[in-house]
């Protein structure tokens, strides 16, 4: 499986709203609803903010929204904070009980 | 409440074989539809998925490494182990276990990574 194409970095001042893009193919994106993404701080492990394209797990602040159009998913964080700054992965099923993970998108908040 | 901890050499040589275990608490694999992956990533670089195994004993492998993956669980003492053959350099990165529950197609629960160093 390729990776999913994520933008490397995005950037954004307090308070705004930044989307992260994250693009597959119509064998793993476009052909199920089970994007998730992940927040990761430096030296820390991934922590799941988003799953079934758009779901928040209980206890993420509803400042995290996703959506997914055909062959591309986004994340959107609005009211940006400086706890928002960190490394962004996508990943999506792929069939075949196979998964496949984007190239992570750098978040820095100005 | 759940947490999985990863363990096993912080160095191995090229050409062996390193074993990692994930003991994990708060949850059993003898549950139905519990499963559990490995998720490796080299320094400053991306996550990728590498293997999974099931309540009921199934695995899935990479397709790019499956040839070189072995993973198995020790359900009574909340275990799962996953050994790479052939070590390479490339292969130096932070290993993570991470559960996916009953149901679900994503990682909830994720242990604090092992970071792995291959080199002579």
């Amino acid at each position: 499986q390729s990776a999913l194409t994520q933008p490397a970095s995005v950037s954004g001042s307090p308070g705004q709203s930044i989307t992260i893009s994250c693009t597959g193919t119509s064998s793993d994106v476009g052909s199920y609803n089970l994007v998730s993404w992940y927040q990761q701080h430096p030296g820390k492990a991934p922590k799941l903010m988003i799953y079934e394209d758009s779901k928040r797990p209980s206890g993420v602040s509803n400042r995290f929204s996703g959506s997914k159009s055909g062959n591309t998913a986004s994340l959107t964080i609005s009211g940006l904070q400086a706890e928002d700054e960190a490394d962004y992965y996508c990943c999506s099923y792929a069939g075949s009980s196979t998964w496949v993970f984007g190239g992570g998108t750098k978040l820095t908040v100005l | 409440q759940v947490t999985l901890k990863e363990s096993g050499p912080a160095l191995v040589k090229p050409t062996q074989t390193l074993t990692l275990t994930c003991t994990f608490s708060g949850f059993s694999l003898s549950t139905s539809g519990m499963r559990v992956s490995w998720i490796r990533q080299p320094p400053g670089k991306a996550l990728e998925w590498l293997a999974r195994i099931d309540w009921d004993d199934d695995k899935f492998y990479s397709t790019s490494l499956k040839t070189r993956l072995t993973i198995s669980k020790d359900t009574s003492k909340n275990q799962v182990v996953l050994t790479m053959t052939n070590m390479d350099p490339v292969d130096t990165a932070t290993y993570y276990c991470a559960r996916t529950a009953v149901a679900a197609y994503y990682f909830d629960y994720w242990g604090q990574g092992t970071l792995v160093t291959v080199s002579s």
